[in-house]
């Protein structure tokens, strides 16, 4: 079946370094989401990506789909206190409707 | 409230004992979502309904585990003769139409303990 990994799997920064977490699927995919799950807390909806090579932003976030759709990035710069948590990334490339949730990635940010 | 609510948020039993999960997806919301997290792991699909088709069961790790959901009302997860593994987080999620293009909207879920 359609596999969603995500590296790395854990990632420990200092305040105001960049991080990066990729996301590769087994098969093409129609779209990727990225929701982000605080500590304790419960995913959110962060953002979608729909077309090949698709680029968008939010603040000092940048998503990126990757040209064969089967792959997708995220990128905090200068990092923050309120970036800890675990993000995954999400997408459908099977013949169901359902979306398949990547293995996410835990980000701890030390001040 | 606006978003998705489950209950209870925390839930106690011995072994053996049957549990029924709760949850309320946002008002208009044709697709709803259950999900399974284990401690520090990702989001293991359950069973996903959507609007009047028959739901998907394909994620529900065996007989033990059932749901129903009411039109699109209020869904419920049971699972009987609880067993240890089963302890965890069980995410219910909704979305306003069919189709893996819309946002899932979360609740905060219902952290189940098996003694």
């Amino acid at each position: 079946g359609q596999q969603v990994m995500q590296i790395p799997q854990y990632q420990h920064v200092q305040e105001g370094e960049d991080f990066t977490t990729y996301c590769n699927s087994s098969t093409t995919l129609s779209n990727i989401q990225w929701y982000k799950q605080r500590p304790g807390g419960h995913p959110v909806f962060l953002i979608q990506l729909v077309k090949s090579g698709e680029v968008k932003k939010q603040k000092r976030l940048t998503f990126q789909f990757g040209e064969a759709k089967k792959n997708s990035s995220l990128h905090i710069t200068a990092t923050q206190t309120t970036d800890v948590g675990t993000y995954f990334c999400a997408g459908n490339g099977g013949a169901t409707n359902k979306l398949i949730f990547g293995t996410g990635t835990l980000l701890a940010v030390q001040p | 409230g606006a978003g998705v609510s489950q209950s209870p948020s925390n839930k106690v039993t011995e072994k053996g004992k049957d549990v029924e999960l709760r949850c309320d997806p946002i008002s208009g919301h044709t697709a709803l979502y259950w999900y399974r997290q284990r401690l520090g792991q990702g989001l293991e699909f359950l069973i996903y309904f959507q609007g009047n088709s028959a739901p998907d069961k394909s994620g529900l790790p065996s007989d033990r585990f059932s749901a129903e959901r009411t039109g699109e009302s209020v869904s419920t997860l049971t699972i009987q003769r609880t067993q240890q593994e089963d302890s965890a987080v069980y995410l219910c999620a909704s979305s306003f139409s069919q189709g893996s293009n819309q946002p899932q909207h979360f609740g905060d879920g219902t952290r189940l303990s098996i003694l």
